[in-house]
């Protein structure tokens, strides 16, 4: 089954403490991309890969770091989360950048930083 | 801004009838998409139209676009309790198919 999956699915932490969240895909996809939801504000991206090595900022990078070292892991980084981190994540992936691909999402990693 | 702009924002029909959702975007696009997203899930893909299509279906969906008004529609047609989600559009922002770019949703509730 074609699946995009990150860990974990709810997390609270600390000011300060760094955390990963863990994404992982299974259906070979080149492009690769990190997403926050907030109400009223829509999907944000935050960074794309676009394959093994490349990666860049999307539309609201600061406070977050990637890696891509291997095609079908996109780990997310808050080296130092602050409490405007909170919020809904997705990590998401599709067969290549451009629009006409379908866009595949995992199930979201709802962080909560007090 | 953001370049897909969803309307109305939040919608409540009852069950059996049909639901309309809209999407204005600002910029010439080269696709246009509709993503649905069940109460904290992941958004699943519903259906892809392109700049040269003027209509799809898919089951109980249809899309319309026009280009000239540069707009959208997404028709629920029978809807069901189970079809209460978030409807998202989704265009290239007119960057010539590279990016992706998300709409803030209509929110659609189902009443049985």
């Amino acid at each position: 089954e074609a699946q995009v999956t990150q860990n974990p699915r709810y997390l609270i932490t600390v000011t300060g403490k760094k955390l990963t969240v863990t994404c992982s895909q299974n259906m070979n996809h080149e492009y690769m991309s990190w997403y926050r939801q907030d109400p009223g504000l829509g999907l944000r991206q935050i960074y794309y890969s676009m394959n093994v090595e490349v990666t860049d900022k999307g539309d609201v990078p600061e406070g977050y770091k990637v890696s891509r070292k291997e095609k079908r892991n996109f780990p997310l980084i808050l080296e130092s989360p602050s409490p405007n981190q909170t919020s809904l994540y997705f990590c998401a992936s599709s067969l290549s950048r451009g629009s006409g691909n379908t866009i595949y999402f995992g199930e979201g990693s709802w962080l909560t930083v007090v | 801004s953001q370049q897909g702009e969803e309307d109305p924002q939040a919608l409540s029909i009852q069950e059996g009838e049909n639901a309309t959702m809209n999407c204005s975007y600002k910029t010439s696009i080269n696709n246009l998409q509709w993503y649905r997203q069940n109460s904290g899930r992941g958004l699943v893909h519903l259906i892809l139209i392109r700049s040269n299509e003027r209509e799809k279906h898919s089951g109980r969906l249809r899309v319309t676009l026009d280009t000239s008004k540069k707009s959208s529609s997404l028709l629920i047609t029978a809807s069901r309790a189970a079809d209460t989600a978030s409807y998202f559009c989704a265009t290239d922002g007119g960057t010539g198919g590279f990016k992706t770019i998300f709409g803030a949703g209509t929110r659609l509730f189902v009443k049985a």
